[in-house]
C-alpha cells in the first residue's frame, strides 16, 4: 500500500535556526514527490516537485532533496513567516493521484 | 488569488440540511479534485474528475454526491451529514491527471455538522 510518513509532527525553532524535515514514503512507481505549503485557513501552496533520486531544488530558504525512500525540505535561517504546515506528497500507483502524508507544522519564533 | 475559488469559506449545518459547496477554476485545467482534510490526518482523495468525467469514487458514503457540469465549476452536494463530517473540504485542479506541477488548491469549505 502506498504510503507517506512526515516527521516530525511538529517544529519549533528560533529564528536563523537551521533544521529539516523528513518524508519517507513507500509507493509503486514513483511519478513525482511534491511539497507543499499551508497556511491556517487556506489550501495548500505548491512548493516543490522531485522525480528522481539525488534531484535537489530550491527557492529562497528553501531546499528540498529526494533519496529512494524519503525527500528532505532543508530550511535555513528561517524567518517567522515560514511558520506554516508543510505536506509531502507523493504520485504513485495505478491511479496516479497524490497521496499525502499528515504534515509538519513549523513554527518559528523571532 | 490562487486560481482556485471555493464558496462558502464556512458553512454550518444541521444533521437534516441539504447544502452544496462550490469550486470554480479559471486555469483551463481538465482535472478536478474534491479532499477532506481533518485534524491530524492527511489529506483524503474523495473524487476526481477527468474531463468532466467521475474517474473514480474513494468509497465516499453516499450522503456526499459530486457534480461537475462543466471542466470549470465543480459542486459536492451535502445531505444527512454526521458530526464526524466536519472538517476542511478543499477542490484542487490540475492540468491533467499527470501535471508536473501538481494541483492548484482551493482555499476549503470548513464545515461544521451540529
Amino acid at each position: 500500500e502506498d504510503q507517506v510518513t512526515q516527521s516530525p509532527e511538529a517544529l519549533r525553532l528560533q529564528e536563523g535556526e537551521s533544521s529539516s524535515l523528513n518524508c519517507s514514503y513507500t509507493v509503486s512507481g514513483l511519478r513525482g514527490l511534491f511539497w507543499y505549503r499551508q497556511d491556517p485557513g487556506k489550501g495548500p501552496e505548491f512548493l516543490f516537485t522531485l522525480y528522481s533520486a539525488g534531484e535537489e531544488k530550491e527557492k529562497e530558504r528553501l531546499k528540498a532533496t529526494l533519496t529512494k525512500k524519503e525527500s528532505f525540505l532543508h530550511i535555513t535561517a528561517p524567518k517567522p513567516e515560514d511558520s506554516a504546515t508543510y505536506l509531502c506528497a507523493v504520485r504513485g500507483g495505478s491511479q496516479g493521484n497524490l497521496i499525502f502524508g499528515k504534515g509538519t507544522k513549523l513554527s518559528v519564533k523571532p | 488569488e490562487t486560481g482556485v475559488t471555493q464558496t462558502p469559506r464556512h458553512l454550518v449545518m444541521g444533521m437534516t440540511n441539504k447544502k452544496s459547496l462550490k469550486c470554480e477554476q479559471h486555469l483551463g485545467h481538465n482535472a478536478m479534485y474534491w479532499y477532506k482534510q481533518s485534524a491530524k490526518k492527511p489529506l483524503e482523495l474523495m473524487f476526481v474528475y477527468n474531463f468532466k468525467e467521475q474517474t473514480e469514487n474513494n468509497s465516499v458514503p453516499s450522503r456526499f454526491s459530486p457534480e461537475c457540469p462543466n471542466s470549470s465549476h465543480l459542486f459536492l452536494h451535502l445531505h444527512t451529514l454526521q458530526p464526524e463530517d466536519s472538517a476542511l473540504y478543499l477542490c484542487a485542479s490540475s492540468q491533467d491527471r499527470g501535471a508536473v506541477w501538481g494541483y492548484t488548491f482551493g482555499s476549503g469549505t470548513r464545515l461544521t455538522v451540529v
